[in-house]
């Protein structure tokens, strides 16, 4: 059974800090991989999504990374704003039931002023 | 629509009451589907509609739950009798296909309080 993680579950930083979050899968058998972004009391808005034949992708200031083999993401954030603080999540969309999306429990990020 | 939409966005009902939360999905969308997010909790997979095709209802947590998508746009998710432990936000989302290589759409959500 696929099991998304996400480390760590909250993070604060200073504004302008990069930071990195971090997203692990249990099952490589994957057909992507996607990165959303959550603000309170609001749906989810996709911010990239990568093919498992991808690297990686590339957004303005947001890069994330795929390594398939080894069942890791990372979504990096550079030159962090207040604007970016929300809850980011990963979700795995699986090769035996392509339609189902696989979230992570979500990291809440707070970038201060 | 220009979105995903959702309603109603708040949702306050009585233990053993029924619920009706809409979903109106991207225009021309053939994919929808229905997530669950409880406190602290990862989104649940619920339910799954793809074009004419029969629903995937595996996610479904109990025969309390139903949905249909009527007219292959607009979709309601039910819940009758409602417990305490179905108080979460209630999540929408389409795709244009339905294929896996897709972005989803999500709504706003329905956030349901079962008091």
């Amino acid at each position: 059974k696929q099991e998304v993680t996400q480390i760590p579950a909250a993070l604060s930083v200073p504004e302008g800090e990069n930071l990195v979050l971090n997203c692990s899968f249990t099952d490589s058998a994957i057909y992507n991989l996607q990165w959303f972004r959550q603000d309170p009391g609001k749906g989810l808005t996709s911010l990239l999504l990568i093919q498992s034949s991808q690297r990686e992708q590339t957004s303005g200031r947001l890069n994330a990374s795929l390594d398939k083999s080894s069942g890791r993401s990372t979504l990096y954030i550079a030159a962090s704003q207040p604007g970016d603080s929300a809850t980011y999540l990963c979700a795995v969309r699986q090769m035996d039931s392509s339609y189902k999306l696989i979230f992570g429990s979500g990291t809440r990020l707070l970038v201060r002023p | 629509g220009a979105g995903v939409s959702q309603s109603p966005s708040n949702k306050v009902t009585e233990k053993g009451k029924d619920v009706e939360l809409r979903c109106d999905p991207i225009s021309g969308h053939t994919a929808l589907y229905w997530y669950r997010q409880s406190l602290g909790q990862g989104l649940e997979f619920l339910i799954y509609f793809q074009g004419n095709s029969a629903p995937d209802k595996s996610g479904l947590p109990s025969d309390r739950f139903s949905a249909e998508r009527t007219g292959g746009s607009v979709s309601t998710l039910t819940i009758q009798r409602t417990q305490q432990e179905d108080s979460a936000v209630y999540l929408c989302a389409s795709s244009s296909q339905g294929s896996h290589n897709e972005k989803l759409f999500f709504g706003s959500g329905t956030q349901l309080s079962v008091l």
